[in-house]
């Protein structure tokens, strides 16, 4: 079945420093989307890629698409400490009609202050 | 900023006991979801409802499961003989259309089965 793989599961990191967070899918994507988990809460909506190759931009976080729509990354610059938290990239299902995402395992942030 | 609220936070119940989880989404969204989280582990799909029927679910979603839309704004999850394993969170999410532009998810019930 689909799978979508997330590297590294987690990453400690100085506060100051960039982080990067790569998603790899087994199956082209219509589209990817990012979510943040902060410890103890729920996945919250980041962004959503759609076209091939797209960078988007929210601040110090930069997201891109592949060119092939089966990978992903999320980077952030200069990571503070309201970064901590648990990265989840998520595709839609390959299935015909199909309405589920499909979560990546996620990598877990830690910003050493 | 619309919530999707979900009750309780916090489900003890003894194994074999039936739990229902409740959850109001957004208002203007269609299209309702249950994920479950095992701690430390990745968000996997239960189930999705739309138009007042069970649209797609995984194979997680055994017959000891069950959604409801009893009332235009509740939606509830129910295992009927709850397992050891079922311990979990379980998220309710919903969205205006399928598959894009992001769920909302609640914040969650932590179901722990003794």
């Amino acid at each position: 079945g689909q799978q979508v793989m997330q590297i590294p599961q987690y990453q400690h990191v100085q506060e100051g420093e960039d982080f990067t967070t790569y998603c790899n899918s087994s199956t082209t994507l219509s589209n990817i989307q990012w979510y943040k988990q902060r410890p103890g809460g729920h996945p919250v909506f980041l962004i959503q890629l759609v076209k091939s190759g797209e960078v988007k931009k929210q601040k110090r976080l930069t997201f891109q698409f592949g060119e092939a729509k089966k990978n992903s990354s999320l980077h952030i610059t200069a990571t503070q400490t309201t970064d901590v938290g648990t990265y989840f990239c998520a595709g839609p299902h390959s299935g015909a009609g199909s309405y589920q995402l499909t979560f990546g395992k996620g990598t877990k942030l830690s910003v050493i202050p | 900023e619309p919530e999707v609220t979900q009750t309780p936070s916090h489900q003890v119940t003894q194994m074999g006991q039936e739990v229902i989880l409740r959850c109001v989404p957004i208002s203007n969204h269609l299209y309702f979801y249950w994920y479950r989280q095992i701690l430390g582990q990745k968000v996997e799909f239960l189930v999705s409802f739309y138009n007042n029927e069970i649209s797609e679910k995984s194979e997680i979603f055994d017959d000891q499961f069950s959604v409801e839309r009893p009332d235009g704004s509740n939606f509830t999850l129910k295992i009927r003989s709850t397992k050891l394993e079922d311990s979990a969170m379980y998220f309710c999410a919903s969205g205006r259309t399928p598959r894009n532009y992001g769920y909302t998810f609640g914040s969650g019930t932590r179901l722990t089965v003794v």
